[in-house]
């Protein structure tokens, strides 16, 4: 969806860079989100925004930071890059007006990060 | 607190016949719920949502689901499988409050194999 743009696509690093990831989208939304994907734990929310000026953990957010830069960009990054945070990275976004109503959120293409 | 049960972590099915994925969910209050598909190597698209209308939700592609109160149920179907079907598939479940700090919650996905 080019609604929802993530850079880069894929990332090949070495243990303790430090990576960041960003994430833009121009569906006007308030929330935006940063999940990672491992195989057979589905997708776990790592740190969330619901505003420029609102930053939340997520339930994994240990090793990782944040910095929502305006309404339509939100950066994930790792300071000290570890071998364990090989994963698929997926930035996502939703509408506060939808609150109440089941908001859906829309998925960035993802990022595939690779520390050895 | 709410959580999600996807009860198959794989289902293999022959091209044309029914699909069943099946999802159980708990949450604290009453929920809206998603199924969202991910091709090999994308994003994660929308296939359907329940958000307290119709108990059945017809989505993209031929799919569709039903929401059973009783059985804490979300079930995804189709009545013919496509070779393009095949994909991983995660059921959601976020709770319908009017807080505006809901956050969704994923299962751990069922892997769609179809036979030719």
């Amino acid at each position: 969806d080019a609604d929802v743009t993530q850079t880069p696509r894929n990332r090949i690093t070495k243990t303790g860079k430090r990576i960041m990831l960003e994430c833009s989208q121009t569906k006007g939304h308030d929330r935006m989100y940063w999940y990672r994907q491992d195989p057979g734990l589905g997708l776990r929310l790592i740190y969330y925004s619901f505003d420029v000026k609102d930053i939340n953990k997520g339930e994994i957010s240990d090793g990782y930071s944040v910095s929502r830069q305006a309404q339509a960009k939100f950066s994930l990054s790792l300071e000290s890059a570890i071998p364990n945070q090989t994963a698929l990275y997926f930035c996502a976004t939703s509408d506060l007006r939808a609150t109440g109503t089941g908001n859906e959120q829309f998925f960035g293409p993802g990022t595939r990060l690779t520390v050895l | 607190a709410q959580s999600v049960t996807q009860l198959d972590s794989h289902v293999s099915v022959s091209e044309g016949t029914p699909v069943l994925l099946r999802c159980n969910y708990s949450s604290s209050y009453s929920p809206s719920l998603f199924w969202y598909v991910q091709h090999p190597n994308k994003g994660l698209q929308l296939l359907l949502k329940y958000t307290s209308a119709a108990t059945l939700v017809k989505g993209i592609n031929g799919f569709e689901a039903e929401f059973k109160k009783s059985e804490t149920s979300f079930h995804l179907t189709k009545p013919s499988a496509h070779m393009s079907d095949a994909a991983e598939y995660f059921c959601v479940v976020i709770p319908r409050t009017n807080f505006g700090n809901e956050k969704l919650t994923f299962g751990t996905g069922t892997r769609l194999t179809i036979i030719p």
